[in-house]
């Protein structure tokens, strides 16, 4: 079971968009819409931001977008604040009831 | 609302079991459908899912870590645990207990995502 491949860094301008991928197998990502992402500030605990590939909780701002194609899953966020710079992780539903992690991605707004 | 706190030892010596204990506050842990799991992240490294418990006592481990773990729970006091045997230096991390929330039905719609974390607690290896 290997996490999930996200880019280590991304990086945008405020106000600009950026994608953060999720790449996983037809064995996880591929086969579920199960797909969630949380963001984690440092020395916090993560928060969930988005789940089942593209539902929003409610609270969470509407600049989070999710999607999925194959076995790549997608974080959007658009209108980039200076808040938003943190980490950022996927995780999916892995079948049997296990459940697996990317890696990690580390948002820098210029 | 729900809230979950994570306790133990801060400070595991090499070769012995780690344990924690994460309390559920603001509601039973008997309640809904939730999976109650462990969740690790080293310093400067990514979350890694350990494990996780039903209130019925059905457990799953990460397959990597499962000859070393056991996740129980009691219900009378609303906990649930956590027993990693045989630390070394690469069990030191933040460890957080989350609530993972499971849902299906008929017609294959499914839940299954980390709606709840505790804030975390520090433990580290060392003699």
């Amino acid at each position: 079971q290997s996490a999930l491949t996200q880019p280590a860094s991304v990086s945008g301008s405020p106000g600009q968009s950026i994608t953060i991928s999720c790449t996983g197998t037809s064995s996880d990502v591929g086969s579920y819409n199960l797909v969630s992402w949380y963001q984690q500030h440092p020395g916090k605990a993560p928060k969930l931001i988005i789940y089942e590939v593209s539902k929003r909780p409610s609270g969470v701002s509407n600049r989070f977008s999710g999607s999925k194609s194959g076995n790549t899953a997608s974080l959007t966020i658009s209108g980039l604040q200076a808040d938003d710079e943190t980490d950022y992780y996927c995780c999916s539903y892995a079948g049997s009831t296990n459940m697996i992690f990317g890696g990690g991605t580390k948002l820098t707004v210029l | 609302q729900v809230q979950l706190q994570e306790s133990g030892p801060g400070l595991v010596k090499p070769s012995q079991t780690l344990s924690l204990t994460c309390t559920v506050s603001g509601g039973s842990i008997s309640s809904g459908n939730y999976y109650w799991s462990w969740i690790r992240q080293p310093a400067g490294k990514g979350l890694e899912w350990i494990g996780h418990i039903y209130t019925s006592g059905s457990t799953n481990y990460n397959p990597s870590l499962k000859s070393r773990v056991t996740i129980s729970v009691d219900t009378s006091k609303n906990q649930f645990s956590l027993k990693l045997s045989s630390v070394t230096a690469a069990d030191t991390a933040v460890y957080y207990c989350a609530r993972l929330r499971v849902y299906s039905d008929s017609s294959g719609y499914q839940d299954w995502y980390f709606d709840l974390w505790g804030r975390g607690t520090l433990v580290t290896v060392s003699s």
